[in-house]
């Protein structure tokens, strides 16, 4: 079944705004991690939060997790025209095999208009 | 150099075919995955691999056939092809749970016809 489910589904904004995007999972996790996919393209890791933390950064990316309430945000400040891609959040769920089986929400569709 | 290389790009080939999709990764990584993912880009694990041993078959008509001969290689072969096969396969790696997550190919696009 679908971990993550991630919202909104699609945001357009306009460069040098910031782009929220929030992931609500399941299970309890090991840690959760967010992908960009540039159109046509694989998914490249971004950032990985451990359950046991609680904010992470990482240049322009902020990470919030919240485990109450099984949730996380990816915030990206001051956006370009080059962050316009799909971001995926996805959850290494407690309990999964030692070598970290992801599960993967249906990600955020980001514009940023020049 | 690229990290996770798969082959071919692009897969144009007819219901009832049987194909491969090929993965080869260069970061010594020890377990390797395969994702599909559909045309509303819902990513879903297929199978994975732990230095040659398969660790995670999710529910995949065994039509599907992953075969890993190295702990670097792990292809996928797929039978009697279906017009619902259309999609794109990733391929990935990591090591363990890495805090540098999941590196993934640029992906093989299957359109079967």
């Amino acid at each position: 079944s679908q971990q993550g489910e991630e919202d909104p589904q699609a945001l357009s904004i306009q460069e040098g705004e910031n782009a929220t995007m929030n992931c609500s999972y399941k299970t309890s996790i090991n840690n959760l991690q967010w992908y960009r996919q540039n159109s046509g393209r694989g998914l490249v890791h971004l950032i990985l939060i451990r359950s046991n933390e609680r904010e992470k950064h990482s240049g322009r990316l902020r990470v919030t997790l919240d485990t109450s309430k099984k949730s996380s945000s990816l915030l990206i400040t001051a956006s370009r025209a080059a962050d316009t891609a799909s971001y995926f959040c996805a959850t290494d769920a407690m309990g999964s095999s030692n070598t970290g089986k992801l599960i993967f929400g249906q990600g955020t569709t980001l514009q940023v208009k020049p | 150099d690229t990290a996770v290389s798969q082959t071919p790009k692009y897969l144009v080939t007819q219901m009832g075919n049987d194909k491969s999709i090929k993965c080869e990764q260069n970061l010594g990584h020890d377990t390797m995955y395969w994702y599909k993912q559909d045309s509303k880009k819902f990513l879903k694990i297929m199978f994975s691999y732990n230095n040659k041993e398969l660790i995670i078959n999710e529910t995949v008509p065994n039509r599907f056939s992953p075969k890993s001969p190295d702990k670097a290689h792990l292809n996928l072969h797929i039978n009697s092809l279906e017009l619902g096969d259309s999609a794109v396969y990733f391929c990935a790696s990591s090591q363990g749970r890495s805090t540098y997550g999941y590196t993934f190919g640029s992906g093989t696009r299957l359109t079967v016809v």
